[in-house]
């Protein structure tokens, strides 16, 4: 089955820089890779999301980009705030079905003010 | 719309006990899912049903985890009998569709002594 790994575990930046989080996915069929945040002591919930018909996509401070040569995908978060601190969960789904959707183990994101 | 309701809020069960969760997915979803969170082993699907039909079972789950949804409205997970490694997360999501948003709940949190 698919395999996601999320390369970072732990990622602290100072407020007003970029974050990066890195995602690697095995299966070749996987073609929906969605991104999801869980801030402490709550729930996880959806924070954007890509299909393998592009490469790059953008929600106001929130940048995906998609290899899918490499099999890899981003997620990039511009001007940091104190907010976005929480652990961001990367996922890929073969066929584009969130019944076969493979979450990696998340990443903790801290922005420092 | 309320979102996925889930309770109890926390769970204490002892060793080789019976215990329920409950969950109630966000009005007019099709489809739900269960999860089992840990740090070590992340976010597992436990079931999957769509239409209140079970479409996905877990696998290596089988044995003491049993789901069921007897409305569209309203889903159980049944644990039977516990043991001290089922001490997680239990995570309730739902969705629209099979590629759309999933909406999770706040979990239950269950530790077995």
């Amino acid at each position: 089955g698919e395999k996601v790994e999320q390369h970072e575990s732990t990622l602290s930046v100072r407020e007003g820089d970029s974050a990066v989080i890195n995602c690697t996915y095995t299966d070749t069929a996987s073609s929906y890779f969605p991104w999801y945040k869980q801030e402490a002591g709550k729930s996880l919930h959806f924070v954007i999301d890509i299909r393998s018909n592009v490469d790059r996509k953008q929600s106001q401070r929130l940048i995906v980009l998609l290899d899918k040569k490499a099999k890899r995908f981003s997620l990039h978060i511009t001007a940091t705030q104190p907010e976005d601190s929480a652990i961001y969960f990367c996922a890929a789904s073969p066929g584009g079905s969130n019944a076969k959707l493979t979450f990696g183990k998340g990443t903790k994101l801290s922005v420092k003010s | 719309d309320a979102g996925v309701t889930q309770t109890p809020r926390h769970e204490v069960a002892e060793k080789g006990q019976t215990i329920i969760l409950k969950c109630e997915p966000v009005s007019g979803h099709n489809d739900l899912f269960w999860y089992r969170q840990t740090k070590i082993q992340g976010l597992e699907l436990l079931s999957y049903f769509r239409s209140k039909s079970l479409m996905e079972d877990g696998g290596a789950f089988k044995d003491r985890f049993k789901a069921e949804m007897l409305n569209s409205s309203f889903s159980t997970l049944k644990i039977q009998p516990t043991e001290p490694k089922d001490s997680a997360v239990y995570l309730c999501a739902s969705s629209q569709g099979a590629a759309e948003t999933l909406y999770f709940g706040s979990g239950t949190r269950l530790t077995v002594l």
